[in-house]
C-alpha cells in the first residue's frame, strides 16, 4: 500500500491560465475522489468516480473545473482561467466499494495559489 | 441539506489533560459519523467511526459516541500527548451515498509538554 499520491504538492499560477492535477489512488481501490479545502474550512466534496465513471459533480463544481479518470486509474482535475477564488488545498481520496461505507484514504493535497 | 458543526478553536492542553471536543450533526436519513484527524504535513486520516445510535468508535485512546437523542458525537481523550498535536475534523456520511464525506470546519489541537 503506496498510498493515495498527488502532483504537485504545490502550484503557484496567475489569474487566467489553466491549471492540472493529477491523483494517483491506491491500485486495487476504484472509488476516487476530489475535495477542495479552503483555510480555516474543512474539505467540501467536488466529484467522485467508480471506476472510469463520474458519478456525482457538486454544484461548486463549475464549468471551469472538469475531472477524468481514463481507464479507471489515475484521475486529473483541470481548472480553465483560473481566478483568485480558486486558490485552496485540492484533495484526492480514494476507496474500495464493499459495504454500505468503505473507509477513505486521502492524499497530502495539492495547494493552488492564484495570483 | 447534511452538515457537521464543531466547536471553535484553537484548543491548547497541558499533556495528561482531558480533551473533548464537540461536534453536532444534521442530517436527513441516518448517517455514519466519522472523526479524521490531520497531523503536521500529513493527509487526512481515519481516526474512528460509528455507524449506527448508540455505537462508540475508539482508536488510539479516543473514543466518540453517536448520539442519535442530541444529533452529536463528541470527541474525547482521558489523557493527551504532544504527538495528538493536530487538526481534527468531524464527518458525517449518508447512507448509500458512496461513502461521499461532509466535513466540520476542523479544529486545531495543541498539546504543551
Amino acid at each position: 500500500d503506496t498510498g493515495v499520491s498527488q502532483d504537485p504538492r504545490h502550484k503557484i499560477t496567475k489569474r487566467g491560465q489553466n491549471v492540472t492535477f493529477r491523483c494517483d489512488p491506491i491500485s486495487e481501490h476504484n472509488r476516487l475522489y476530489w475535495y477542495r479545502q479552503t483555510l480555516g474550512q474543512g474539505p467540501e466534496f467536488l466529484t467522485y468516480f467508480q471506476n472510469e465513471a463520474q458519478l456525482e459533480k457538486s454544484r461548486l463544481l463549475s464549468d471551469r473545473f472538469s475531472a477524468e479518470r481514463p481507464k479507471g486509474s489515475f484521475s486529473t482535475l483541470e481548472i480553465q482561467r483560473t481566478e483568485q477564488g480558486d486558490s485552496a488545498m485540492y484533495l484526492c481520496a480514494s476507496s474500495s466499494s464493499g459495504g454500505a461505507y468503505e473507509k477513505l484514504f486521502f492524499g497530502s493535497g495539492t495547494q493552488l495559489s492564484v495570483l | 441539506g447534511n452538515s457537521v458543526t464543531q466547536m471553535e478553536g484553537p484548543v491548547t492542553l497541558s499533556e495528561e489533560a482531558f480533551l473533548t471536543i464537540n461536534c453536532t450533526y444534521t442530517a436527513t436519513g441516518y448517517p455514519s459519523l466519522f472523526w479524521y484527524v490531520q497531523y503536521p504535513g500529513e493527509g487526512l486520516q481515519l481516526l474512528l467511526k460509528a455507524t449506527k445510535a448508540d455505537d462508540k468508535g475508539s482508536n488510539k485512546g479516543f473514543e466518540a459516541t453517536y448520539r442519535k437523542e442530541t444529533t452529536s458525537f463528541h470527541l474525547e481523550k482521558g489523557s493527551v500527548q504532544v504527538s495528538d498535536s493536530a487538526v481534527y475534523f468531524c464527518a458525517l456520511s449518508e447512507a448509500g451515498a458512496n461513502s461521499k464525506l461532509t466535513f466540520g470546519k476542523g479544529i486545531t489541537l495543541s498539546v504543551r509538554p
